[in-house]
C-alpha cells in the first residue's frame, strides 16, 4: 500500500529557531508537495520537486526551502521560524504527469 | 487568487440525504480535477477524481457531475452517513504539470 510518512505529527519550536519537517515516501514517485493546511484557505502549495535536487516554488514559498537529496526523501525548512507559519503542514507524492497525489498525515507546527 | 473556488464552507446533512458540493474554475487548460476526502488527524485522500471527456462519474455513492461550458464541478454523495462527515476538497490540475489547485474546503456534518 501507497505510504507517504511524515516524521513528526506535533511539533513546538520558538520563534528564530531553524526547522526541519521531514517526509518519506515509499512509492519511488517523482513528484513531492509540501503544503501548508489553515482553516478556510484549503491547501496552499509552498515548494514542490520533481525529481532529486529539483525544485520549485509554489504559491508561498517566503519563509521557506526545501531540499531532496534522494528521491523519496523531501524536507521542509524553516529557515527563522515566526509565529505567523504555525500551522498544518502537509507532504504528498504522486507519479509523473497528471496523477492523484497520496498524502501523509501531517505535521501540526506551533511557533511560540 | 484562488484558481479553484469551493462552497459551502461548511454542510450539515441528515442521515440518507444528499450533500452537494461545488466548485468553479476559470483556467481552461484544467484538465483533471479529483475530489480528496479528509478526516481529523488524517491526511487527505483520494475519493473520485473526473476528466473533461465525460460529464458524469460515479464510484458507489459518489458521483461527480463535470460541466465544461459552465467550467463547474460539482460531488454528491447520495444517502449521506455519519461515516461521511469530513473535510472534502476539490482540486484542477494541468496536464503535463505536476501541480494542483486545491480549493478551500468543505466541512460536511452528517446528522444521525
Amino acid at each position: 500500500d501507497v505510504k507517504v510518512t511524515q516524521s513528526s505529527r506535533y511539533l513546538v519550536k520558538r520563534t528564530g529557531e531553524k526547522v526541519f519537517l521531514e517526509c518519506v515516501q515509499d512509492m519511488d514517485h517523482e513528484n513531492m508537495f509540501w503544503y501548508r493546511q489553515d482553516p478556510g484557505l484549503g491547501l496552499r502549495l509552498i515548494y514542490f520537486s520533481y525529481d532529486v535536487k529539483m525544485k520549485e516554488k509554489g504559491d508561498i514559498p517566503e519563509g521557506y526551502s526545501v531540499s531532496r537529496e534522494k528521491k523519496e526523501r523531501f524536507s521542509l525548512i524553516l529557515e527563522s521560524a515566526s509565529t505567523n507559519q504555525t500551522s498544518m503542514y502537509l507532504c504528498a507524492s504522486s507519479p509523473t504527469g497528471n496523477q492523484p497525489q497520496h498524502f501523509g498525515d501531517g505535521t501540526r507546527l506551533s511557533i511560540l | 487568487q484562488q484558481q479553484v473556488k469551493q462552497s459551502p464552507q461548511s454542510l450539515i446533512v441528515q442521515k440518507g440525504g444528499i450533500s452537494i458540493i461545488n466548485c468553479a474554475y476559470e483556467n481552461t487548460a484544467f484538465d483533471y480535477f479529483p475530489w480528496y476526502q479528509q478526516f481529523p488527524g488524517k491526511g487527505p485522500a483520494l475519493l473520485i477524481a473526473i476528466r473533461p471527456d465525460v460529464s458524469e462519474k460515479k464510484e458507489g455513492r459518489f458521483t461527480i457531475s463535470f460541466n465544461k461550458s459552465a467550467k463547474q464541478f460539482s460531488l454528491h454523495i447520495m444517502d449521506s452517513q455519519p461515516g461521511d462527515s469530513a473535510t472534502y476538497f476539490c482540486a484542477a490540475s494541468i496536464r503535463n504539470f505536476n501541480k494542483f489547485y486545491f480549493g478551500s474546503g468543505t466541512k460536511l456534518n452528517v446528522k444521525p
